[in-house]
């Protein structure tokens, strides 16, 4: 099946700092990319929609200045939490859809 | 609104079935999804049942849907330590393929020897 990678697989960082969180499709080309968080035991809220060459879609209550989404091939969206603050430690996944979604292995922020 | 929501936990034996429940509330989901998360690892698509089937069927997993309901199942046959995770229902409208997913609260299967 298809590959979706997602790196890094884990993050520590100090709060006020920001982190990238890098989303590739290695063998196919995604028309759609989407960014999740989950927090601990919980499921999963999606953030924003992203397409190649065009702005995101934000979900109510993301703040779009917060979570920067760059979607710049058809291959690689990136997602960075700018400033970031403790209650954003989270794992945030990712997923890529073509004719089908295939999900990232996740990424695991922890903000200091 | 788009409302998935499932039972938090069960517990079975290895050997036995295990059936988790989901119950929606979108009538217009094209397709519905079952993934299995382990812990703090990604998702892992099980099996998906488009809207207008009642039954699907893949080795050891049977889903059955309800669309009167809005009830979705999935059967594990012959449960295994290994089948132990989070199992997340979810569901998707549009298309189903590039659409965005609702998942559910997910269900923490015990497997116990």
């Amino acid at each position: 099946g298809a590959v979706v990678s997602q790196h890094p697989s884990w993050v520590i960082c100090k709060s006020g700092t920001s982190v990238k969180i890098e989303c590739r499709s290695l063998d196919f080309q995604a028309t759609t990319m989407f960014w999740y968080r989950q927090f601990p035991k919980q499921s999963l809220m999606l953030m924003a929609t992203s397409n190649e060459g065009s702005k995101a879609t934000y979900e109510q209550g993301v703040e779009k200045d917060k979570f920067l989404i760059n979607h710049a091939s058809l291959t690689l969206s990136t997602l960075t939490v700018t400033s970031a603050h403790p209650e954003d430690s989270s794992f945030y996944i990712c997923s890529a859809a073509r004719d089908r979604t295939f999900f990232g292995p996740g990424t695991r922020l922890t903000v200091l | 609104g788009e409302d998935v929501e499932q039972s938090l936990f069960l517990s079975v034996r290895e050997g036995d079935s295990s059936v988790i429940n989901c119950t929606y509330t979108d009538s217009s989901s094209t397709y519905l999804y079952w993934y299995k998360q382990e812990p703090g690892a990604g998702l892992q698509l099980l099996t998906y049942i488009f809207s207008n089937m009642d039954m699907k069927q893949d080795q050891r997993l049977t889903v059955l849907l309800n669309k009167k309901d809005k009830h979705l199942s999935l059967r594990i046959a012959d449960t295994q330590t290994g089948d132990s995770a989070i199992y997340f229902c979810a569901e998707s409208i549009n298309t189903g393929t590039a659409s965005k997913l609702t998942f559910g609260t997910g269900t923490r299967l015990q497997v116990t020897l």
